[in-house]
């Protein structure tokens, strides 16, 4: 079991908004910044947020993150069926080690 | 461009010993952190450990501390994971990724995954 918990799945349909959220702790996410990947079947991880809100050059301005508190969540609007893939989010906690959610698998109906 | 090429997909028995590798390109080796990532079939991402090219730093998860041994050679901008005795519960896709610091840590740029497979 992770110790950052996300809801196991996710569904919305095309052009809808869907947030995912990221649960976690003081030496977790109440003390470090949160990351948000995107994950295709039998492809790696691709980095979608950063620093909590913040997107790489590339990724589409329909997602976005944000954190409060132990929490965080990454929005998708605008929603398109490219987008059905899985998301995991990720942090660091006061150990200097790494930490990712459980992962959601987002279905686009 | 940043590149991380990892070694190609693994099958083996039990009790057998095993080396992937990671190759960097594109930037400083010596001057980030590299990561190891295990996903099982069906699973979440989990890190294993890390390492520090410079002075060769190590840090393991504590779940996975004595099941693998991370190691790094930046004379050929290279880290590797290996392990001297494999299990079937060790079958994974194993991913490398490099660590960066903003204002806080993140994996931006990841290998494309080495699939291990073990089984008798």
């Amino acid at each position: 079991q992770s110790v950052l918990t996300q809801p196991p799945s996710a569904s919305a349909t095309p052009g809808q908004r869907v947030t995912i959220s990221c649960s976690g702790g003081n030496s977790n996410i109440g003390s470090n910044t949160v990351s948000w990947f995107q994950q295709f079947p039998g492809t790696a991880p691709k980095l979608l947020i950063y620093n909590n809100d913040q997107r790489p050059s590339g990724v589409p301005d329909r997602f976005s993150g944000s954190k409060s508190g132990t929490s965080a969540s990454l929005a998708i609007s605008g929603l398109q069926s490219e987008d059905e893939a899985e998301y995991f989010c990720a942090a660091w906690d006061n150990n200097l080690m790494g930490l990712f959610g459980g992962g959601t698998k987002l279905t686009v109906l | 461009e940043v590149q991380l090429v990892q070694s190609g997909a693994e099958v083996k028995k039990p009790g057998e010993s095993l080396k992937i590798s990671c190759q960097a390109s594109g930037y400083t080796f010596l001057n980030y952190w590299i990561a190891w990532v295990r996903q099982m079939p069906g699973r979440g991402l989990e890190l294993m450990g890390i390492v520090y090219p410079a002075d060769s730093d190590i840090k393991y998860s504590p779940s996975f501390q004595g099941l693998a041994t991370i190691s790094a050679d930046s004379s050929i901008t290279t880290a590797y994971l290996q392990w001297n005795s494999l299990k079937p519960s060790d079958t994974a896709t194993y991913f490398c990724a490099r660590l960066r610091y903003t204002i806080g840590w993140d994996f931006d740029h990841w290998g494309r995954g080495t699939p291990v497979t073990v089984s008798s």
